[in-house]
């Protein structure tokens, strides 16, 4: 149990498009679901939490314009990093809470995005 | 500001070696300790969730303790196996915090056949 799936694994996308990632619980219904980022040797940095059907959290220092997060089921979650340039590049991970009572955090597998 | 340490941040081990490694922590405020592996190209894994000063969980060859009045927590691995090489996370919740969950760098464990 608690499988969550991220897709798509790795993105190259040129600088100035929209790129849009999504995360799914496959097997739970994920009350909140958080969208992380890690640059190289870095740890995981968290950048906004979402609740279903509400309005994400972010971070300080993440721009929601930028990183638009939409949670419209409790089994999906999309990242749209807008308008992207190579700075944004870096790997891109969600997981899902739902069934733990420690807020247990089930992580999907994570997207490499790369912009040219 | 929040900040997890582990240590050492990469680890070679022979076959069959038993191996442990260090997370530090805030020790004010604390919720719930969290350590997962983390495969190359898979998900991180959910190891433990500890949340007692003391307390002690295992699963199989791999144990973690906890002390939450100094800050620390120990990973233990007994016998380790090449398919024991991964990353190991370890993440901090505090009192307050809500379910964010704030990580270590990691350790890096190869171990060699």
């Amino acid at each position: 149990g608690a499988v969550v799936s991220q897709h798509p694994s790795r993105v190259i996308c040129k600088s100035g498009t929209s790129v849009k990632i999504e995360c799914r619980s496959l097997d739970f219904q994920a009350t909140t679901m958080f969208w992380y980022r890690q640059f190289p040797k870095q740890s995981l940095m968290l950048m906004a939490t979402s609740n279903e059907g509400s309005k994400a959290t972010y971070e300080q220092g993440v721009e929601k314009d930028k990183f638009l997060i939409n949670h419209a089921s409790l089994t999906l979650s999309t990242l749209t990093v807008t308008s992207a340039h190579p700075e944004d590049s870096s790997f891109y991970i969600c997981s899902a809470s739902g069934q733990g009572a420690f807020y247990e955090q089930y992580f999907g597998p994570g997207t490499r995005l790369t912009v040219t | 500001i929040l900040n997890v340490e582990q240590s050492p941040q990469s680890l070679h081990v022979q076959e069959g070696d038993s191996t442990n490694f260090t997370c530090s922590f805030p020790s004010s405020n604390f919720y719930a300790l969290h350590w997962y592996r983390w495969e190359t190209a898979k998900s991180p894994e959910a190891l433990f969730v500890m949340t007692l000063n003391g307390d002690e969980k295992k699963k199989g060859r791999i144990s973690a303790t906890l002390n939450t009045k100094e800050g620390y927590s120990y990973l233990y691995i007994k016998g380790s196996q090449p398919e024991d090489s991964a990353t190991y996370l370890c993440a901090f919740s505090s009192q307050g915090g809500s379910e964010k969950l704030v990580f270590g760098k990691g350790t890096k464990l190869t171990v060699n056949p």
